[in-house]
């Protein structure tokens, strides 16, 4: 069964570095997504796009962050300067149509550490 | 926006108990309500789905009721197995291109042989 694939599954960077973290969708899926689960916490919203734009963003999606959508299987989230609090697991999911509600499919995630 | 809360925070069962979760929604405009299961160290995974044009949905073992005027939902499990523990989540998103889900806390779910 096609899934999303994140690398890598673990993430160890000094506060104020750059990060980014890849995620490969399901081949035929249109919609991306990035969340956030900060441990024993729920998971979290952070952006979606759509057709090489962004198409949501929650209030935690802010300057710092960014996505793209660099070739025809990549998806990547880009944190510019990490805080401490941006520790967590951070999941990629995707989902085939673009409209109405379909299931979206997760990947297992990158554990981010910030030092 | 959307607002979910579920309950119980844990649940431990006997093994070929059933088990319960339930959760509530606050946007009665939300249609989709999915339920996933978290394994340690692992991604949430789609376990089944409802949408508001149904009262209730069963795939084997596993079933999920909605009650759209009390705007709750719920994931019953029958005859529990050892492989059933994980974190179980909840999940409701509205009408719309985007689909965002937004998640309940998850439920601890502990099944002992």
């Amino acid at each position: 069964e096609p899934e999303v694939t994140q690398t890598p599954s673990h993430q160890v960077t000094q506060m104020g570095q750059e990060v980014i973290l890849r995620c490969v969708p399901i081949s035929n899926h249109l919609y991306f997504y990035w969340y956030r689960q900060i441990l024993g916490q729920k998971v979290e919203f952070l952006v979606s796009f759509y057709n090489n734009e962004i198409s949501e963003k929650s209030e935690i999606f802010d300057d710092q962050f960014s996505v793209e959508r660099p070739d025809g299987s990549n998806f990547t989230l880009k944190i510019r300067s990490t805080k401490l609090e941006d520790s967590a697991m951070y999941f990629c999911a995707s989902r085939e149509y673009p409209t109405g509600n379909q299931p979206q499919h997760f990947g297992d995630g990158t554990r981010l550490s910030i030092l | 926006g959307e607002n979910v809360e579920q309950h119980p925070s844990t649940l431990s069962v006997q093994e070929g108990d059933s088990a319960v979760i339930k959760c509530t929604y606050s946007d009665s405009a939300s249609n989709y309500f999915p339920w996933y299961k978290q394994e340690l160290g692992k991604g949430p995974q789609l376990i089944i789905d409802i949408r508001s044009n149904v009262g209730e949905k069963k795939d084997q073992r596993i079933a999920v009721t909605l009650n759209k005027t009390a705007k709750h939902f719920s994931l019953h499990i029958t005859e529990t197995q050892p492989e059933d523990s994980a974190v179980y989540f909840c999940a409701a998103s509205v009408p719309g291109g985007y689909s965002t889900l937004t998640f309940g806390k998850g439920t601890m779910l502990l099944v002992s042989p």
